[in-house]
């Protein structure tokens, strides 16, 4: 049974620090990984995707990267600000049993003072 | 709209009563995909779409819930005799199939008396 592992569950640190989140999944037979941020009381947003066959994925101040064979990744945020404040979910696809469902960690409660 | 829609926004209801909840995926998305968040934890799957068949129920916590869907498109999930424990909130998402990523809706949040 797939299971995903974020680490750590809350982070604060002062606007403009580089920061890095960490998710692990126990079964690398998967489609591909997704990172999301969920807001208070709020849907999820999807940051980035990354297929199997892939290494990284970047979108503006985010880098995502993926190793599968270690059931490893991270989401690295660089000079973060006060607006990237939320809940950073980890999911991955678990490619099981004709099923396309995501698995999702438990998220990265990330607070940003400024 | 572009995105996925969900409707109603809030829910209140009574311990007993049966709810429709429904979801409005992207246009031509072919997989559907719904969810629930109870508070406190972590997001559950529990059934998924391929066109209007649904190859995977095993979320579904129990013969009380059951989904469909029609034309390819929307979907309602109804929970019958609700209980206390069903309150959370029941995300939708929708994707283009063989691992493209999913895109959720605001969610439905329902409340059990």
């Amino acid at each position: 049974k797939q299971e995903v592992t974020q680490i750590p569950a809350a982070l604060s640190v002062p606007e403009g620090e580089n920061l890095v989140l960490n998710c692990s999944f126990t079964d690398s037979a998967i489609y591909n990984l997704q990172w999301f941020r969920q807001d208070p009381g709020k849907g999820l947003t999807s940051l980035l995707l990354i297929q199997s066959s892939q290494r990284e994925q970047t979108s503006g101040r985010l880098n995502a990267s993926l190793d599968k064979s270690s059931g490893r990744s991270t989401l690295y945020i660089a000079a973060s600000q006060p607006g990237d404040s939320a809940t950073y979910l980890c999911a991955v696809d678990t490619a099981q049993g004709g099923s396309e469902k995501l698995v999702f960690g438990k998220g990265t409660k990330l607070t940003v003072n400024p | 709209g572009a995105g996925v829609s969900q409707s109603p926004s809030n829910k209140v209801t009574e311990k007993g009563k049966d709810v429709e909840l429904r979801c409005d995926p992207i246009s031509g998305h072919t997989a559907l995909y719904w969810y629930r968040q109870r508070l406190g934890q972590g997001l559950e799957f529990l059934i998924y779409f391929q066109g209007n068949s649904a190859p995977d129920k095993s979320g579904l916590p129990s013969d009380r819930f059951s989904a469909e869907r029609t034309g390819e498109s929307v979907s309602t999930l109804t929970i019958q005799r609700t209980q206390q424990e069903d309150s959370a909130v029941y995300l939708c998402a929708s994707s283009f199939s063989g691992g493209a990523g999913q895109f959720f809706g605001p969610g439905t949040r329902l409340t059990v008396l």
